[in-house]
């Protein structure tokens, strides 16, 4: 069965680092695009940022970009989302996502379970 | 930037019902739309990526269609556990959701 789960998520002030990770299994990672969605409490889905297959793309919301880096280790099997110059309307629940596709086909087809992100003072 | 408007933003319907949520893109769209069903306390579900994709498991009381800027998810028959919010999306737009009470 395919399996993401999500870590790194915790508390951090304004203008502060926090590193997500997604750990992928039941499946040939290497052969599938992942991304990062997030949604605040009570609110809806915000598409975060996507890597192809073998990481030739990467792409972000124009409200992170420029502060969030995505990478992918296919060797681990494992997904990293950089987040710096944290601000309070990044707090949310990550989500990591596998799509159908190993490139932009933005169907998000598996999902974990999410880990939580405040910024905060 | 694209635009995807779901409406209504929440319904209640009985057991037995039809229902339809429509989604409203701001430009025209070239490919199908992306369907979610999403729990509470759960992660979102990918209900289809086409009105003929639907997603291993989702029963056939769910159909999607629509091209160009007007799309719509019906669920026929309604069931109790299909009380959940439902997202649309495009690339890397989503609607807002809609809340589904049974």
């Amino acid at each position: 069965d395919v399996q993401l789960v999500e870590s790194g998520g915790g508390v951090v002030q304004p203008g502060g680092s926090l590193t997500l990770s997604c750990a992928a299994s039941g499946f040939a990672f290497d052969d599938y695009t992942m991304h990062w969605v997030r949604q605040a409490p009570g609110k809806g889905l915000e598409w975060v940022s996507l890597i192809t297959w073998d990481g030739g793309v990467t792409d972000y919301a124009d409200s992170v970009r420029g502060r969030f880096t995505l990478s992918r280790d296919n060797r681990k099997n494992f997904v990293y989302l950089q987040m710096h110059s944290l601000r309070p309307e990044d707090s949310a629940l990550y989500f990591c996502a596998k799509d159908v596709s190993p490139n932009l086909g933005y169907s998000l087809e598996h999902w974990g379970q999410g880990t939580l992100v405040t910024v905060s003072s | 930037d694209l635009q995807m408007t779901q409406s209504p933003s929440s319904l209640s319907a009985s057991v037995g019902d039809r229902v339809t949520i429509t989604c409203r893109a701001s430009q025209h769209i070239n490919s199908p739309l992306k369907w979610y069903q999403q729990k509470p306390g759960k992660a979102p579900q990918l209900l289809m990526f086409g009105p003929s994709s639907l997603q291993s498991g989702v029963p056939p009381r769910f159909t999607g269609r629509g091209s160009g800027t007007d799309f719509a998810l019906s669920i026929s028959n309604l069931q109790p556990e299909d009380s959940a919010t439902y997202f649309c999306q495009h690339a890397k737009t989503f609607g807002g959701g809609t809340k589904v009470e049974v």
